[in-house]
């Protein structure tokens, strides 16, 4: 069946890394752009960019310019979000989500159909 | 940015009710418009594209309607598996956002 798995929990100090994996299966990976949302605690949904796994092509918000990293394998069909710098208040949870259904008025943007199991990511001295 | 204000922010109805969540955004959209249940402890679901295209497999008590600025979910009768929080996003344009969510309860 049509999946996004990814990888498991992390943990964190203020300043490092993080990579979240997110692997798909079941379908064409190039087919469809993988989108990256996270949520804090008790908090709503934040879109973080997409990578288009054909073209390697990427989009960022301004917020997470300079910060993030999305890239992807095509060879496993894979795509990964790398957020750098971490700080207390990036302690969430991470999804990736395909971008699958509907017209797309500009690129990436198709609602997300299929979605990731989500990353914990903990940040914490 | 395109911001997306849902109302209420929680809601409180009985089982067969009928419950209306509203989302604005703050310029036209268009029907770029999506909605995504959210159990408590789950991963977002997408339930309605495009401003009133039903997904496949989400129940037919789930409908969407607007275009330009203002849209509406609406479940036609409120069952105990619907308790949730729901989001609207708006895809018409980078960045793509997000409503804050509207928490479905069961009175």
């Amino acid at each position: 069946q049509v999946q996004l798995v990814q990888s498991g929990a992390e943990v964190k100090k203020p300043g490092a890394s993080v990579k979240v994996s997110c692997k798909a299966s079941g379908y064409t990976f190039t087919d469809y752009y993988i989108q990256w949302v996270r949520q804090a605690p008790g908090q709503g949904l934040e879109w973080m960019g997409w990578i288009d796994p054909n073209s390697g092509g990427t989009n960022y918000p301004q917020k997470f310019q300079g910060r993030v990293t999305m890239t992807r394998d095509t060879s496993i069909n894979t795509a990964s979000m790398e957020l750098n710098g971490l700080r207390s208040d990036d302690t969430a949870m991470y999804y990736c989500a395909r971008g699958g259904l509907g017209s797309a008025s500009c690129y990436g943007c198709r609602a997300f159909d299929i979605w990731g199991q989500g990353t914990t990511v903990a940040v914490s001295s | 940015d395109i911001q997306m204000t849902q109302s209420p922010s929680s809601l409180s109805a009985s089982v067969g009710d009928r419950v209306t969540v509203t989302c604005r955004a703050s310029q036209s959209i268009s029907t770029y418009l999506n909605w995504y249940q959210q159990k408590s402890g789950e991963v977002p679901n997408l339930l309605i594209y495009a401003a009133s295209s039903l997904r496949g497999g989400v129940p037919s008590r789930f409908s969407g309607s607007g275009s330009g600025t203002d849209f509406t979910l609406t479940i036609s009768s409120l069952q105990p598996e619907d308790v949730a929080t729901y989001y609207c996003q708006q895809s018409y344009s980078s960045p793509l956002t997000f409503g804050q969510g509207t928490k479905v309860e069961i009175k």
